[in-house]
C-alpha cells in the first residue's frame, strides 16, 4: 500500500539559509499535518491543511510557512534557519472522515 | 491546554513477559487516541487507533484500552519479544476544527532483553 512520502530524507543547511521540505500524502487523503520532533522530545504539531486550506496552526515560527497544492502535496518552507531548527520533521496525512493519521518517514534537518 | 503523560518513561523486561504502558491526558474531550511505535531516529508507526466511543482495540499481541472519563489509556503487550524494543508514544486527537492535531505524550522507552 502506498505510504506518505517525504523528501528529502536528510538535509544539511547552514544558519540563515532556507530549506524546503516536501510531503506527498497517501492517495485520496485530503488532510496533511506537519510535526517537528527535536532531539529527545515528542513530536510537536506545526500546521495542518484540509482541502488545500490552512486549518490549524501550532507552535510554528513566523520564519516557517507552508502550503498544500492542488495535487494535495504539501511543502514546508523554512527561512533564516537557526541551530534550534535541527530536528526530525514529520508529515502525516489522513482522510478527514476517519482522522487516523499516517506518518511519513520524516526529514532530518541539521542546521550547522 | 491538553497535556499527555506517559508512565513509565523507561521500562526493561525479559523476553516473554507481558507488560503494560500507561498514558494519561488532562482533557477528556478527545476525538480519538493513537498508539505509535518509534525506533531510534526513525518514523512513527501507528499501532492502534481507538475512537472516543470505543473501549479497546486489539491487534495481534497488542491490546489498547481507553477510559475517556478518567483520561487514561493503556497499551498491553503480550509475550514481549526483543523486536518490540522501541519508544512507544500515545497521542490524543482534540475535538474541533476541520483537522484534528495530535498531542503526543513523552513516550515510554521499552527494552526487551533476550
Amino acid at each position: 500500500a502506498a505510504g506518505v512520502i517525504q523528501s528529502p530524507r536528510h538535509l544539511i543547511k547552514e544558519k540563515r539559509e532556507t530549506a524546503t521540505l516536501k510531503c506527498y500524502p497517501i492517495p485520496r487523503h485530503d488532510t496533511v499535518y506537519w510535526y517537528q520532533q527535536g532531539p529527545g522530545q515528542d513530536p510537536q504539531f506545526l500546521i495542518s491543511f484540509y482541502e488545500k486550506m490552512q486549518s490549524d496552526k501550532g507552535s510554528i515560527p513566523d520564519r516557517f510557512s507552508a502550503q498544500q497544492f492542488s495535487d494535495y502535496h504539501s511543502e514546508l518552507n523554512m527561512s533564516s534557519l537557526e541551530l534550534g531548527d535541527s530536528a526530525l520533521y514529520f508529515c502525516a496525512s489522513s482522510l478527514q472522515a476517519s482522522w487516523e493519521q499516517y506518518f511519513g518517514p520524516g526529514t532530518r534537518l541539521t542546521v550547522t | 491546554k491538553q497535556e499527555v503523560t506517559q508512565i513509565p518513561a523507561a521500562l526493561s523486561v525479559p523476553e516473554g513477559e507481558n507488560l503494560v504502558l500507561n498514558c494519561s491526558f488532562t482533557d477528556s474531550a478527545i476525538y480519538n487516541l493513537q498508539w505509535f511505535r518509534q525506533d531510534p531516529g526513525k518514523g512513527l508507526t501507528s499501532l492502534l487507533l481507538i475512537q472516543s466511543s470505543q473501549r479497546e482495540q486489539t491487534s495481534g499481541r497488542l491490546n489498547a484500552s481507553l477510559d475517556k472519563s478518567s483520561g487514561r489509556s493503556t497499551l498491553y503487550i503480550a509475550a514481549s519479544q526483543p523486536g518490540d524494543s522501541a519508544t512507544y508514544l500515545c497521542a490524543v486527537s482534540a475535538v474541533g476544527g476541520a483537522t484534528n492535531k495530535l498531542i503526543f505524550g513523552t513516550g515510554t522507552l521499552l527494552a526487551v532483553q533476550p
